[in-house]
């Protein structure tokens, strides 16, 4: 069974510029979360989504950033415009429900360079 | 807010050494804790899952404790090995709240 899988897995773009990151999550997974972590802090999270819901998007840093999950499906976040602050890794996961017993499943990441 | 604390933020042993990794929190209202492994440049494995009411899980080499009253967990590694090099951290779950991380331990196992 493939994994949560994400694309790019690194992406390196000029101020200003537009950039849409890809996650699939684990066939299956309802749940579907995007998490962020900048350079020297802790991972955090962005957005939730239940099927094609956002659940929850409190961790949404402004209005710069915009994920959609069209059929419940794959998912994808755009940075427009990116800014250098947006540099960071950003995370993608899965889980089944979203239960107490229920584990999370990560993406590699893609590696988000703004210069 | 719940706050998740790793400490040490580093540590190196030498090969075969068993070691702790410690994990607190603010909040002890939690579902769950997660001990996930990040390789540099890598995605985030997830080694171990224990429910609120659990008190501890184990894999292979590996062991987790967690006492939700005192918002603390711990997770120890016997015979350490240089593979085991990573960064590990842990990350707690509410209700309907999503992970909540700590910033992690990173873990160098000297051969």
């Amino acid at each position: 069974e493939a994994g949560v899988t994400q694309f790019p897995s690194h992406s390196v773009i000029e101020k200003g510029q537009t950039v849409t990151l890809r996650c699939d999550p684990i066939s299956g997974h309802d749940n579907l979360y995007w998490y962020r972590r900048v350079m020297g802090k802790e991972i955090k999270f962005l957005l939730h989504f239940v099927k094609e819901s956002k659940q929850d998007e409190s961790g949404m840093p402004n209005n710069r950033f915009l994920a959609e999950r069209t059929g419940g499906t794959y998912s994808t976040l755009k940075v427009q415009p990116a800014e250098l602050e947006d540099s960071g890794v950003y995370f993608c996961a899965s889980s089944q429900v979203a239960g107490s017993d229920t584990e999370a499943f990560f993406g590699q990441g893609t590696r988000l360079t703004v210069v | 807010k719940q706050e998740v604390t790793q400490i040490p933020a580093a540590l190196s042993v030498p090969e075969g050494e068993n070691l702790v990794l410690n994990c607190s929190f603010t909040d002890s209202a939690i579902y769950n804790l997660q001990w996930f492994r990040q390789d540099p440049g890598k995605g985030l494995t997830s080694l171990l899952l224990i429910q609120s009411s659990q008190r501890e899980q184990t894999s292979g080499r590996l062991n987790a404790s967690l006492d939700k009253s005192s918002g603390r967990s711990t997770l120890y590694i016997a015979a350490s090995q240089p593979g085991d090099s990573a960064t590990y951290l842990c990350a707690v779950k509410g209700g309907n709240t999503p992970l909540v991380f700590g910033k992690g331990t990173r873990l160098s196992v000297i051969a």
